[in-house]
């Protein structure tokens, strides 16, 4: 069965650090993979996609960047994190095919300083 | 045309009775809704989902009604059990790859024993 991990779970950082964020999918291969990042009372906003090793979309200009340099993980990074940057950041996967559910990890909870 | 609008923000059942969230959409590209269910501090959990062909999907005691003149869908939860609290989301998406679910803002439900 397909398994989604990321880590860390919480993470606590100062304004102007830099960030590194892990998704790792197993038991599948080519996922389309997806960060969010949800906001109380807002839903979750897409932030970045992709569909293969090295492509990345942005759906929101931002202090953020994802990369994608395995088939299975997907990272999400900043050099200078902001205190806007706060929030619950989820990693999704889907099939290649797009025609499937999409699949959520357990988040990670960033806070700024 | 992208927004997907969730009701109500929360809702209050007694246990045993019938918990219904709503969600309307704008954009007929939409083919897909599913409805993930969130604990806190976990990532969204795919609970049903339904596509436009039929009006209504059931499982086990959750079930999708789906109206696609009115473009409107909502859950509906039987037999509301305590263990049923958590945060639900209504999602959309014309299901291709790479493109995101868009998510109404969730409703908050609370069972009370």
């Amino acid at each position: 069965s397909q398994t989604i991990h990321q880590w860390p779970a919480t993470l606590v950082q100062p304004v102007g650090s830099p960030l590194s964020l892990e998704c790792t999918v197993e038991g599948t291969s080519n996922p389309n993979l997806y960060w969010y990042r949800q906001a109380a009372g807002r839903g979750l906003q897409l932030l970045f996609y992709s569909v293969g090793i090295g492509q990345i979309s942005s759906e929101v200009p931002q202090n953020l960047s994802a990369s994608r340099p395995q088939d299975r993980q997907f990272i999400l990074s900043s050099k200078k994190l902001l205190l806007s940057d706060s929030g619950f950041y989820l990693c999704a996967w889907e099939d290649r095919d797009g025609l499937g559910p999409q699949h959520f990890g357990d988040g990670t909870r960033l806070s700024i300083l | 045309q992208q927004q997907v609008k969730q009701s109500p923000q929360s809702l209050i059942v007694q246990k045993g009775g019938i918990s219904i969230i709503n969600c309307a959409y704008e954009n007929t590209a939409f083919d897909y809704f599913p409805w993930y269910q969130q604990f806190p501090g976990k990532g969204p959990a795919l609970l049903i989902a339904i596509r436009p062909d039929v009006s209504e999907k059931k499982e086990g005691r959750f079930t999708i009604s789906f109206n696609k003149s009115a473009k409107q869908f909502s859950l509906h939860i039987m037999d509301s059990q305590p263990g049923d609290s958590a945060t639900y989301f209504c999602a959309a998406t014309p299901n291709q790859a790479g493109t995101a679910l868009i998510f109404g803002k969730g409703t908050t439900l609370s069972v009370s024993s």
